[in-house]
C-alpha cells in the first residue's frame, strides 16, 4: 500500500464549478502538507502549504487537512480553464533542519479539466 | 530570479548510450533534489543533496544512475549505459530548508 493515495483522474468540470480534490495517507508523523499543481509538460509549482491540522485559503483555493481522519483537501471555487491541470499533493514529517529532514512523499497526482 | 534550469529539455538517445542530465539550483539554495516522474509510479526522489553533499541516494534506482554535485551552483545526474525503461521526465529542484521549487523538467525518450 502506498503511503499516499490519490485518484489519478481526469476530473472533468463546466467553468464556475468548485473542484474538489483529496489524498488519504497512513503515516500519522505527517505534519506538513502541501499542494503542487503542475501543467502540461511543466515543473510542479507549490499552490498551497499547510502545517498540522486545520483549513488555509488563498483566493479561490482552501486547503484543509484531518490528520485524525489521515485525508487532505483543495478545493478551488470558480473554477476557469486556466486551472486545467495535474494537483499533486505531499506531505512530509518534517521540514529540513541542519541535521534532519523528511522525505517528501507525492500523491500521484489528479489531473483537472474544466471547460468553458 | 531564473528559477531551477535544466539542461537539455529534451533528450532523445539510443539504449547504451550515456546521458547526462544538468541543473543549476535557484542561488542561495542550499538543497538539491533529482526527481524522476513517471505515469506509473508518479515523481519518485532520486537523491538529495544538501549543502553539495550527496544526504539520500535510496532512490537511486540502480548503479547505472549516478549524481553529482560539485559546486552549490550545479549538479548532474549521469544515466551510464541507458535503456529504455528509463525513460521519463527527470526534475531537478531546489530549496532553502523548506519546500522544493521544481525545474521545468527534462524529457528523456531511450529507443
Amino acid at each position: 500500500q502506498k503511503e499516499v493515495e490519490q485518484d489519478p483522474g481526469p476530473l472533468s468540470v463546466p467553468e464556475g464549478a468548485i473542484v474538489s480534490l483529496n489524498c488519504t495517507y497512513s503515516n500519522s508523523a505527517f505534519q506538513y502538507f502541501m499542494w503542487y499543481r503542475q501543467y502540461s509538460r511543466k515543473g510542479p509549482e507549490l499552490l498551497m502549504y499547510t502545517y498540522s491540522s486545520g483549513n488555509k485559503e488563498d483566493g479561490r483555493f482552501t486547503a484543509q487537512v484531518d490528520k485524525s481522519s489521515k485525508y487532505i483537501s483543495l478545493f478551488i471555487r470558480d473554477s476557469q480553464p486556466s486551472d486545467s491541470a495535474t494537483y499533486l499533493c505531499a506531505m512530509t514529517s518534517q521540514l529540513m533542519t541542519t541535521d534532519s529532514w523528511g522525505k517528501f512523499q507525492f500523491g500521484a497526482g489528479t489531473q483537472v479539466v474544466v471547460t468553458p | 530570479d531564473a528559477g531551477v534550469i535544466q539542461s537539455p529539455r529534451h533528450e532523445v538517445t539510443e539504449m547504451g548510450q550515456e546521458v547526462t542530465l544538468r541543473c543549476k539550483p535557484i542561488s542561495g539554495h542550499n538543497s538539491l533534489f533529482w526527481y524522476r516522474q513517471t505515469m506509473m509510479r508518479g515523481l519518485e526522489l532520486l537523491i538529495y543533496f544538501n549543502n553539495n553533499v550527496p544526504i539520500d541516494d535510496s532512490g537511486m534506482p540502480e548503479d547505472r544512475f549516478s549524481a553529482k554535485m560539485p559546486n552549490a551552483s550545479f549538479s548532474t545526474l549521469k544515466i551510464q549505459p541507458s535503456e529504455p525503461r528509463d525513460s521519463a521526465v527527470y526534475f531537478c529542484a531546489s530549496s532553502s530548508w523548506g519546500l522544493p521549487v521544481f525545474g521545468p523538467g527534462t524529457r528523456l525518450l531511450v529507443l
